[in-house]
């Protein structure tokens, strides 16, 4: 059974791009969150989405956003870079009977 | 307050021994518990999760849960080099997922 997959693995943008990451999660679950990982603050939850709608959202600002499609593959964007949103950038899918997430490799931008 | 207390380390073991990792949270709510392996460079891997009060083994790892005293722990036993990572504790409340800040544990040989 495949795991969830992200892509791409690695980029560079400049500040004031924009950003878009996308996530397929393992077959058959439905639940796709994503999380910001740094090194001073850890595991930061994005938000999450089940069947399309944004069930959850954590506490970041609008220039951060995401979309889920009807196959339960996910994107989030990212526009207006700025330096701090340089990080790994992890999406995770939920198994609905265990409740566990299980992470893709995650996405690492870098923002120059 | 944080949801989710980990003691950040480093916890140093040498080989063969145990390695305990400690976690405590906030919300006594909390129903689901989690514990990933972070090696350097690479995303978070689900070792166990634990829901009831009382141990849960799998393999060298024992995961306890105390829910009245709102702690989770993780015990590695018969340390090895490649369980030096960083370990997170994540607890599942309400419809949100809390993650601690990780313990680093460095195995020595």
């Amino acid at each position: 059974k495949a795991g969830v997959t992200q892509t791409p693995r690695y980029l560079i943008k400049t500040r004031g791009q924009q950003v878009t990451l996308s996530c397929s999660p393992i077959s058959g679950h439905r639940s796709v969150s994503w999380y910001q990982q740094t090194p001073g603050q850890g595991l930061q939850f994005l938000f999450e989405y089940f069947s399309e709608t944004q069930r959850n959202k954590g506490n970041f600002p609008g220039r951060f956003s995401g979309r889920q499609f009807s196959n339960s593959r996910s994107e989030m964007n990212v526009s207006t870079l700025e330096l701090g949103d340089s990080a790994l950038y992890l999406c995770a899918s939920r198994q609905r009977a265990t409740g566990e997430l299980f992470f893709g490799e995650g996405s690492r931008l870098t923002v120059l | 307050q944080k949801e989710v207390e980990q003691n950040s380390g480093p916890l140093s073991v040498p080989e063969g021994a145990i390695a305990s990792l400690n976690c405590t949270y906030s919300d006594r709510g909390s129903q689901s518990f989690f514990w990933y392996r972070q090696y350097s460079g690479k995303s978070p891997e689900l070792i166990m999760s634990i829901y009831s009060n009382g141990d849960k083994e799998d393999g060298r790892f024992t995961a306890q849960l105390n829910k009245a005293s709102q702690y989770v722990s993780l015990l590695i036993r018969d340390s090895q080099p490649s369980d030096s990572a960083t370990y997170l504790c994540a607890v599942h409340t309400g419809n949100q997922f809390y993650f601690g800040t990780g313990t680093s544990l460095t195995v020595i040989p």
